[in-house]
């Protein structure tokens, strides 16, 4: 089946600074691929989708400034967090949709645990 | 807005089939039901997905009532690694949106 993969699974930061997380499907092309956030005992809430070579589409309340995305292949997206602060502590789930597979599936990835101190 | 109803939990017996419930009765016509789960920790897992027939894998049987109003994920022979949050869904072309989904229990 096909397999989307998260870097890194886990990461600590301190206040202010920013962090990366990637998001790969490795025997898949995406050109679309979405990004969640989890908190805990929460269900998972979309954030935004990225389509390949365009711009992201947040959702209402997120704001495209502190969590920027890039979606620069079929292959691969990016959420930054800038300036990260504590109340982003959260679960961040990447998922992404098969472009040659006909269907609308979506497979995710096992998610980053993002701490900030 | 998940636009789907799930019971909040259920427990099943070891070994016996877990029937899990939803509630979709608003969905459209180019829409699928999807269901997938999550094990405490990690990303969702597909599980099945129909339209409007009924469909058996290797993991589950969905079965999506005439009307598509409703269906049932049924886990044939539920084990103790089947114990997670099962979200039901509906999507045509749009992202897929969670909503609160079960907390299946299975007890030895």
């Amino acid at each position: 089946g096909a397999v989307v993969s998260q870097h890194p699974s886990w990461v600590i930061c301190k206040s202010g600074t920013s962090v990366k997380i990637e998001c790969r499907s490795l025997d898949f092309q995406a050109t679309t691929m979405f990004w969640y956030r989890q908190f805990p005992k929460q269900s998972l809430m979309l954030m935004a989708t990225s389509n390949e070579g365009s711009k992201a589409t947040y959702e209402q309340g997120v704001e495209k400034d502190k969590f920027l995305i890039n979606h620069a292949s079929l292959t691969l997206s990016t959420l930054t967090v800038t300036s990260a602060h504590p109340e982003d502590s959260s679960f961040y789930i990447c998922s992404a949709r098969d472009r040659d597979s006909g269907n609308l599936e979506q497979y995710f990835g096992p998610g980053t645990r993002l701490t900030v101190t | 807005d998940a636009k789907t109803t799930q019971p909040p939990s259920m427990d099943c017996a070891e070994g016996r089939a877990a029937n899990l419930p939803c509630n979709h009765s608003t969905i459209s016509g180019n829409e699928y039901v999807y269901w997938y789960r999550q094990i405490h920790s990690q990303g969702p897992q597909y599980i099945i997905h129909g339209l409007k027939n009924n469909e058996t894998n290797e993991m589950a049987s969905l079965i999506i009532t005439e009307d598509r109003k409703s269906s049932t994920l049924i886990l044939p022979h539920a084990t103790l690694r089947d114990t997670a949050v099962y979200y039901c869904m509906r999507s045509g072309n749009t992202p897929l949106v969670f909503g609160k989904g079960t907390r299946l229990s299975v007890i030895a």
